[in-house]
């Protein structure tokens, strides 16, 4: 069990530009989310993956947002057109099993947008 | 939106103390779970208690439900500076598909 690895750690970027991020889970994990957190608050959802398939986004996602799972193994997530709002720390997650077991979290990706 | 709201907001207590966490929420649940944050790290799963489920302990860790009342607690005895992080409580609610939501956090800090 290696964890669940983020890259990069950190991004700083200008507004109007692309950023995208990696997350690999657990290799048996069959779930993958994406959790947004702002400093001082909770992680709030963006989006769920059962293997390849994108099961649930959540409005916070707007359209300048996409997230892919090829081959249900590792994930990306892209913003377009970045802009200050979006900064933030990414968080992947993943998981295996039913309902929802117990999340196991990547260190993050820091997005700076200056 | 943010289901769970932590009570409180920040503690500070001393080594070898008791800290006490507080968490609320609104809609009715199948799970809640405990995390902790370390400052700039992900979050670590502590301790999941079903809605079933009055009262579970794990180590240090006892985290008591009231699905009644809505809330649930996260004790940690016999605190260690170690300790010091936020501990976020969050829901499986029974609506909710496939997501976890967290409440706000309370940040806790464990002086030696």
């Amino acid at each position: 069990d290696t964890g669940v690895s983020q890259n990069p750690r950190h991004k700083i970027t200008k507004r109007g530009q692309n950023v995208t991020f990696r997350c690999d889970p657990i290799s048996e994990h069959n779930r993958l989310y994406w959790y947004r957190q702002t400093l001082g608050q909770g992680p709030e959802f963006l989006t769920y993956f059962q293997n390849e398939a994108q099961l649930e986004k959540s409005r916070l996602l707007s359209d300048r947002f996409s997230a892919e799972r090829p081959k249900g193994s590792f994930s990306t997530l892209e913003i377009q057109r970045t802009e200050q709002g979006d900064s933030a720390m990414y968080l992947c997650a993943s998981s295996f099993g039913q309902g929802i077991p117990p999340l196991h979290f990547g260190n993050g990706t820091r997005l700076t947008v200056t | 939106s943010q289901q769970g709201e932590e009570d409180p907001q920040a503690l500070s207590i001393q080594e070898g103390e008791n800290a006490t966490m507080n968490c609320s929420y609104k809609t009715s649940i199948n799970n809640l779970q405990w995390y902790r944050q370390n400052s700039g790290r992900g979050l670590v799963h502590l301790i999941l208690i079903r809605s079933n489920e009055r009262e579970k302990h794990s180590g240090r860790l006892r985290v008591t439900l009231d699905t009644s009342k809505k809330s649930s607690s996260l004790l940690i005895t016999a605190s260690r500076a170690a300790d010091t992080a936020s501990y976020f409580c969050a829901t499986e609610r029974e609506t909710s598909g496939s997501r976890l939501t967290f409440g706000e956090g309370t940040q806790l800090t464990v002086n030696p």
